[in-house]
């Protein structure tokens, strides 16, 4: 059964830096793009990134661009999301998934609370 | 951007009942758009992609139709684990997810 855990969300202040991580297993993870999506405090989802098998294609919602870096380590089956720049607005919860078919998303994981704030 | 509007923002039904949950998109998407299901303290899980297949492991009442840009997710006769949050998305242009509807006992 394909797992996704996320990892590395917490408390910062706007300006600061924070990674996230996600460790996935039960699919051939080097086969498969693989995204970032939030969901802030009563709002809809939020695609932020995708990033593709080999890490030589990244795409990111223009809210995170110059920002946000996505990044995948094959060897970990991890993939990780690098967020410099903090705004309050990069409040969330952030979710990591497995992309499949060009843009849907299945199985999702349980998501990493970010708060920004001073 | 394409937005996507779901109606209504809460439906209250009964197990057994049918369920009809709609999203409506600001432009012609085809059929790029699928379904989740959110229950509380679970991820987010894809119930219908394409606009009317399931994806596997999906019960089948559940269904989707549409196409252009109103759409609609059928659940035929609910259960208690149905209720949740539902919430459409499109791939026409970018990724966007509509604002979600609560589907409460």
């Amino acid at each position: 059964e394909a797992q996704l855990v996320e990892s590395g969300g917490g408390l910062v202040q706007p300006g600061e830096s924070l990674r996230l991580s996600c460790s996935v297993s039960g699919f051939p993870f080097s086969s498969y793009w693989m995204s970032w999506i939030r969901q802030a405090p009563g709002k809809r989802p939020e695609w932020v990134a995708n990033i593709n098998q080999d890490g030589s294609e990244k795409y990111y919602v223009d809210s995170v661009k110059g920002r946000f870096t996505i990044f995948r380590d094959n060897a970990r089956n991890s993939v990780d999301l690098q967020m410099d720049s903090l705004r309050v607005e990069d409040t969330a919860t952030y979710y990591c998934a497995k992309r499949w078919s060009l843009n849907w998303f299945d199985p999702w994981g349980k998501g990493t609370l970010v708060i920004v704030s001073s | 951007e394409i937005v996507l509007t779901q109606s209504p923002a809460t439906l209250s039904l009964s197990p057994g009942d049918r369920a009809t949950l709609s999203c409506r998109a600001s432009q012609s998407i085809n059929t790029n758009l699928a379904w989740y299901q959110h229950r509380t303290g679970q991820p987010p899980r894809l119930l219908i992609y394409q606009t009317s297949n399931r994806a596997p492991g999906i019960p089948a009442r559940f269904s989707g139709s549409g196409s252009g840009t109103d759409f609609t997710l059928t659940i035929s006769s609910l259960e208690s684990e149905d209720f949740a949050v539902y919430y459409c998305q499109q791939r026409q242009i970018w990724i966007t997810f509509g604002q979600g509807t609560r589907l409460e006992i």
